[in-house]
């Protein structure tokens, strides 16, 4: 079964600064498909980024930005110019043939 | 607006009780999904619901029953639930078996069993 491992249970960064979330996942597959997911403390779960396995090239969004190490099976979040509604929990999933599986989060907080 | 809602946000139970918990989505989406998250443990899949059938069920006791009457909706039947069924439940959907598909989540409701 895969697996997904977030090492940091918490991180937190100042407000501007830069921080990365490591993710490290356990496959055999080749072609797979790997997020990010944010649930701040209203719980709303939300997609932050994406990356399928068969590219090459990092995803970004804005000011996300991942590290895809695929030999690694690492898959790290890079937030830049953290900002206070960047405070919650981050949740790193690996996915293939329809089904997800979950890291156990990393909580980041933000300070002013 | 996420296109996912959950209603009730709250629910308070005691373990003789029978209630429902609802997913409603629209957006397009053919394949639904339960998820309970629990304090300082992962989420768990509880189960999924391709084109109205169900497709995985990950050994979730049988006083949790889904149901999904069409793509839009999907609701868990709870009764004689115990005290550590108390968990956040989360409802999701996606394009089933479109990788690239994230889920989108609804709010959660927080289930309370005492």
């Amino acid at each position: 079964a895969q697996t997904v491992t977030q090492s940091q249970p918490e991180m937190s960064v100042q407000e501007a600064e830069t921080v990365t979330l490591s993710c490290t996942y356990d496959t055999s597959e080749s072609d797979y498909y790997l997020f990010w997911y944010k649930q701040p403390p209203s719980r709303q779960m939300i997609l932050v980024i994406r990356q399928e396995a068969y590219k090459q090239q990092n995803a970004t969004e804005n000011r996300f930005s991942v590290n895809f190490q695929k030999a690694a099976k690492s898959f790290s979040l890079k937030i830049s110019d953290s900002q206070l509604g960047d405070a919650a929990m981050y949740f790193c999933a690996y996915r293939k043939a329809g089904k997800s599986t979950f890291g156990d989060g990393t909580t980041l907080t933000v300070k002013p | 607006e996420t296109g996912v809602t959950q209603t009730p946000r709250h629910l308070v139970m005691g373990m003789t009780n029978k209630k429902s918990l609802k997913c409603e989505q629209h957006l397009g989406h053919n394949a639904m999904y339960w998820y309970k998250q629990s304090a300082k443990k992962p989420l768990e899949l509880m189960f999924v619901y391709s084109l109205e059938e169900r497709v995985e069920n990950n050994s979730v006791p049988s006083r949790f029953s889904p149901e999904c009457p069409n793509s839009s909706h999907l609701f868990l039947h709870l009764h004689t639930l115990q005290p550590e069924d108390s968990a956040l439940y989360l409802c999701a959907s996606n394009l089933h078996n479109a990788g690239a598909s994230p889920l989108h989540f609804g709010n959660g409701t927080r289930l309370t069993v005492t």
